[in-house]
């Protein structure tokens, strides 16, 4: 079974809009962390965020984590065509182990 | 630098072969995870190899196997294939087993 959840499973919008992907999980985490995935190529690693930060930021990408409500969201501003990939967000439990669980991910199309 | 290197980039098997799939982790990594990506879903873990040690097994028959080299190069090996074994496999470093994982751009393996 997957940790973590994304949603929504797709998301379409045009060039210049901002995207974001939200994403739940079940049990204590260590850190969250959020990949990219072009074309069923391997990930790439976005950003990692611990349980004890609320919010980080890297370029154009904002992501929060509510350790309370166990989720997660990830924000792209100002979209570009080239952010058409599939994101992932992947959690390891505080319960000892390290090994990241991913998520089903979320579908992002921007239209140029 | 490199990044992680996977080998081969495809590969075509019946049902009932055998299958060895390679990877080489950054320089410095002393870590390697290899993960299952079937289409439409998140990476789901396989094992987790540090120090050449097993640290880590996901749910996978016990047809999966794997071993990490002195030079902490890592195969993956999957008996008696079954057409669900058909998915794209992933590997991944880290310095130490935790934290960021870089992945290699995969193996897509295709199982008739």
């Amino acid at each position: 079974s997957q940790q973590g959840e994304e949603d929504p499973q797709a998301l379409s919008i045009q060039e210049g809009e901002n995207a974001t992907m939200n994403c739940s999980y079940k049990t204590s985490i260590n850190n969250l962390q959020w990949y990219r995935q072009n074309s069923g190529r391997g990930l790439v690693h976005l950003i990692l965020i611990r349980s004890n930060e609320r919010e980080k930021h890297s370029g154009r990408l904002r992501v929060t984590l509510d350790t309370s409500k166990k989720s997660s969201s990830l924000l792209i501003t100002a979209s570009r065509a080239a952010d058409t990939a599939s994101y992932f967000c992947a959690t390891d439990s505080s319960g000892g182990s390290y090994i990241p669980t991913f998520g089903r991910g979320t579908s992002l199309i921007v239209h140029p | 630098d490199a990044g992680v290197t996977q080998s081969p980039t495809h590969l075509i098997k019946t049902r009932g072969q055998q299958v060895t799939l390679r990877c080489s982790p950054i320089s410095g990594h002393k870590s390697v995870s290899w993960y299952q990506q079937v289409l439409g879903q998140g990476p789901q873990f396989i094992f987790q190899y540090y120090e050449k040690e097993e640290r880590g097994r996901g749910n996978f028959p016990d047809r999966f196997s794997a071993r990490q080299f002195p030079n902490y190069s890592s195969e993956l090996n999957v008996n008696a294939l079954l057409l669900g074994d058909s998915a794209l496999y992933l590997c991944a470093s880290t310095p130490q087993g935790v934290g960021t994982q870089y992945f290699g751009p995969g193996t897509r393996l295709l199982v008739l």
